[in-house]
């Protein structure tokens, strides 16, 4: 399986700043996704991370909120912007398609995300 | 709408004892995967299960799919203390030489299981 790595590992922000979270994985992937999990909640897809071109989001997230980059085929980047309260949770990059492992989805350690 | 539901929601068990956890969908999907994560860490991909496949079996883990009922079960045998963590299943409609989007996963909910030493 892929090995995948996030930073920052957990954060503490002041609402109204942004962070952007850094997602590298070992091996050249096809897909990348972005998830987000709220306290005690399971995971909800914020977007589709698309190699060259804007990312696909889903409903009720959109990109001057969760900008997402994607410059090639083994990196990423989240920005969570203008930051509330509401936005602390765990971020997780998850990657599928891999050589050996077509279907199967991994997932990076998570990004815990606390903003005051 | 909520693909996935896990049933129960909670589960406490000895250690020893099997475990055993369902998962409900509602459209109809390509795979069902199922995940491990302990507390609020990232998710621990446990084993992959496809639409035409009915039984698979991981180590102590065994899954089984009924796609007719749209759903899923996860038996962990002689659970240990370190299987306490909340697990998740999770649905896609991908297919293999579909690409794009088809890939994203939705998930239930979780069941969080306590294994008791």
């Amino acid at each position: 399986s892929a090995v995948i790595s996030q930073k920052p590992s957990r954060d503490i922000c002041q609402r109204g700043t942004s962070l952007t979270i850094q997602c590298q994985v070992d091996s050249q992937v096809t897909m990348m996704f972005w998830y987000r999990q709220q306290p005690g909640q399971s995971l909800t897809l914020i977007a589709t991370a698309n190699q060259g071109s804007e990312a696909t989001y889903e409903s009720g997230f959109v990109i001057d909120k969760f900008p997402i980059s994607r410059p090639n085929l083994t990196f990423s980047t989240l920005t969570v912007s203008n930051m509330s309260p509401e936005d602390s949770s765990i971020y997780l990059c998850s990657v599928a398609g891999t050589v050996q492992r077509l279907d199967e989805q991994f997932f990076g350690p998570g990004t815990r995300l606390t903003v005051l | 709408s909520q693909q996935g539901e896990e049933d129960p929601q909670a589960l406490s068990i000895q250690e020893g004892e099997n475990a055993t956890m369902n998962c409900s969908y509602k459209t109809s999907i390509n795979n069902l995967q199922w995940y491990r994560q302990n507390s609020g860490r990232g998710l621990v991909h446990l084993i992959l299960i496809r639409s035409n496949e009915r039984e698979k079996h991981s180590g102590r883990l065994r899954v089984t799919l009924d796609t007719s009922k749209k759903s899923s079960s996860l038996l962990i045998t002689a659970s240990r203390a370190a299987d306490t963590a909340s697990y998740f299943c999770a649905t896609d409609n991908a297919l293999a030489n579909s690409g794009g989007s088809n890939y994203k996963l939705t998930f239930g909910k979780g069941t969080l299981l306590t294994v008791n030493p």
